[in-house]
C-alpha cells in the first residue's frame, strides 16, 4: 500500500541552526517526492520536488530535500533556520497519478 | 504570478443546511484536484479531474457530496446535507499533471467550513 509517514509531530530549532523535517515512504513502483509548506489559514505552497537524477534536490527559500532510496526517505533540510521559516510542512508522493500526504510535521524556530 | 483561487474563504452553515464551494485553477491546468484538510491533517483527495471528466472519486462521500467541472475550467464542489463532521478546510489544487512539468500542484486559499 502506497503511504507517507511524517515521524516527527513537531520540530523546534533554534535561528541559525540547521533543521531537518523527516519523511519517509512506501509506494509500489518509482516515487515521484514533494515537499509542501502550509501557513496559518492558507492552503499549501510548493518547495520542491524529486522525479529522478540527482540526490539531493534544491528549492524555495533555500530548502533542500536528500532522496534516499534505500532508506524510502526524503528528508528536507535548511542550512540556517529563519524565524520565518515556522509553518507546517507536509511530504507527498505521487504515485500511479495519485497523491498522498503525510500528516504534517510542525516546524517551530526560535530566536 | 497565476494562482488557483477559490471562494468563499470562510463559510458557516447549519447541518442539513447546502454548501457550495467554487474553484477557478490556473488558465491552462487540466487536472483539478479537491482535498479535505481536518485540523492537525494532511489533506485527503476527495475528487480528481482531467478536464471535465473525472479521474478519481473513491473518497467522496457521493451520497452527500458532488463535484462538478463541466467545461474543464472551474470547479464546484457541493454538499447537501451538510454534517457536523463536514468541518473542515476544502482545498483546490490545480496541475499541469505532465512528467514534463513535473506534477506539482499548486494550491488555492481554500475554503474554512464550519457546520453548526
Amino acid at each position: 500500500a502506497q503511504s507517507v509517514a511524517q515521524p516527527e509531530d513537531q520540530v523546534n530549532v533554534a535561528e541559525g541552526n540547521p533543521l531537518t523535517v523527516k519523511c519517509t515512504y512506501s509506494v509500489s513502483g518509482n516515487p515521484y517526492l514533494f515537499w509542501y509548506v502550509q501557513y496559518p489559514n492558507r492552503g499549501l505552497q510548493f518547495l520542491l520536488k524529486y522525479i529522478t537524477g540527482d540526490n539531493l534536490v534544491k528549492g524555495s527559500y533555500g530548502f533542500e530535500a536528500e532522496f534516499n532510496k534505500s532508506q524510502t526517505s526524503f528528508h528536507l533540510k535548511k542550512p540556517s533556520a529563519l524565524v520565518s521559516d515556522s509553518a507546517l510542512y507536509f511530504c507527498a508522493v505521487r504515485d500511479r497519478n495519485k497523491f498522498y500526504f503525510g500528516s504534517g510535521t510542525k516546524l517551530n524556530v526560535k530566536p | 504570478e497565476a494562482e488557483v483561487a477559490q471562494s468563499p474563504r470562510y463559510k458557516i452553515t447549519e447541518k442539513s443546511q447546502a454548501v457550495a464551494f467554487w474553484c477557478d485553477p490556473i488558465s491552462g491546468h487540466a487536472t483539478l484536484y479537491w482535498y479535505r484538510q481536518i485540523l492537525g491533517q494532511g489533506p485527503e483527495l476527495l475528487v480528481q479531474f482531467q478536464d471535465e471528466s473525472v479521474v478519481d472519486d473513491s473518497q467522496l462521500p457521493k451520497d452527500r457530496f458532488s463535484a462538478e467541472r463541466l467545461k474543464g475550467v472551474d470547479s464546484t464542489l457541493k454538499i447537501q446535507p451538510a454534517e457536523l463532521g463536514d468541518s473542515a478546510m476544502y482545498l483546490c489544487a490545480s496541475s499541469l499533471a505532465s512528467r514534463e512539468y513535473g506534477y506539482e500542484q499548486y494550491f488555492g486559499p481554500g475554503t474554512r467550513l464550519t457546520v453548526t
